[in-house]
C-alpha cells in the first residue's frame, strides 16, 4: 500500500535551536494532517493542509504543503521543553478513504 | 466533556485468553477508529466504523472484530489474543467520515500478551 515517509526518526536538540520533520509521499496528497503525542499521552491534532504550496503558522511551529501535494514539513523555531514528544503526519491520497500514519519523529529538548 | 474514554487502560492476557477493549465518545461524532501504536510503526489503522451501523477493515484487521454498539460505542475484541498483539490502542472518532476529517483520540490502551 501507500506510504507516507517521515524523517528524521528522532531529533535530539539543544533548547533554543530549531527543528524540522519531513513527510513525503510518491503520489500526491489530497490533505496531510500533522498531530503531536506528548511522552506517555495520545496524538493530538495540530493542523490540517489542503492546498497546493499551503503555508500555516501556530506561534513557533510552521507547517508547509509543498507545491506538488507530495511533502509536507513541520519547523519549530527556537524549541522549548515543552515540544517534546513525537510528531506525526498523516496523509490521504484521492480514492483513499481513510489517512495513513507516518512512523513520526520522536523529538528530545536538552535544556 | 470527557470526549474519547478508553477501558481499561492496562491489561494484561495469556495467549489464548479473549478480551474487549471498550470506547465511548462524547462528541456526537459519527465515525469512530480503533488504532494500534507499536515502536517505530507509528499509528496503524484497524477498523473503523464511518456511521453507526457501518464497519470496514482498515490496514491490520487480522485477529480483530469490531461492533458499533451504538452512535457513542465501539469496541475491538481480540478472540484469541498473541504475543503479536502486544501494543497500544487507540480509540478515535471525527466529526464525519473520511481522511479530511480530524481525529480526536483517546488515553490508549496498553495491552501485553504473554
Amino acid at each position: 500500500g501507500q506510504q507516507v515517509m517521515q524523517i528524521p526518526q528522532y531529533q535530539h536538540v539543544q533548547e533554543g535551536e530549531d527543528f524540522t520533520t519531513y513527510c513525503n509521499s510518491s503520489t500526491t496528497l489530497s490533505n496531510i494532517q500533522w498531530y503531536k503525542q506528548r511522552p506517555g499521552g495520545h496524538p493530538v491534532f495540530l493542523i490540517q493542509l489542503v492546498k497546493s504550496g499551503e503555508v500555516k503558522k501556530q506561534k513557533r511551529l510552521t507547517f508547509q504543503f509543498g507545491e506538488a501535494k507530495k511533502n509536507s514539513s513541520l519547523h519549530i523555531t527556537a524549541t522549548q521543553t515543552t515540544d517534546v514528544g513525537t510528531y506525526f503526519c498523516a496523509g490521504r491520497w484521492a480514492g483513499s478513504y481513510q489517512l495513513t500514519f507516518g512512523k513520526g519523529t520522536k523529538l528530545s529538548v536538552i535544556p | 466533556n470527557a470526549g474519547v474514554t478508553q477501558t481499561p487502560k492496562f491489561q494484561v492476557l495469556k495467549t489464548g485468553q479473549s478480551m474487549t477493549l471498550q470506547c465511548a465518545q462524547d462528541m456526537n461524532h459519527n465515525s469512530m477508529y480503533w488504532y494500534r501504536q507499536d515502536p517505530g510503526m507509528g499509528l496503524r489503522l484497524i477498523y473503523y466504523s464511518a456511521s453507526e451501523g457501518t464497519t470496514d477493515k482498515g490496514e491490520v484487521p487480522n485477529g480483530y472484530n469490531v461492533s458499533r454498539l451504538n452512535k457513542r460505542e465501539f469496541s475491538l475484541r481480540l478472540e484469541s489474543a498473541a504475543p503479536s498483539q502486544t501494543s497500544v490502542y487507540f480509540c478515535a472518532s471525527s466529526e464525519g467520515a473520511g481522511g479530511a476529517n480530524v481525529l480526536t483520540f483517546g488515553a490508549g490502551s496498553r495491552l501485553t500478551v504473554l
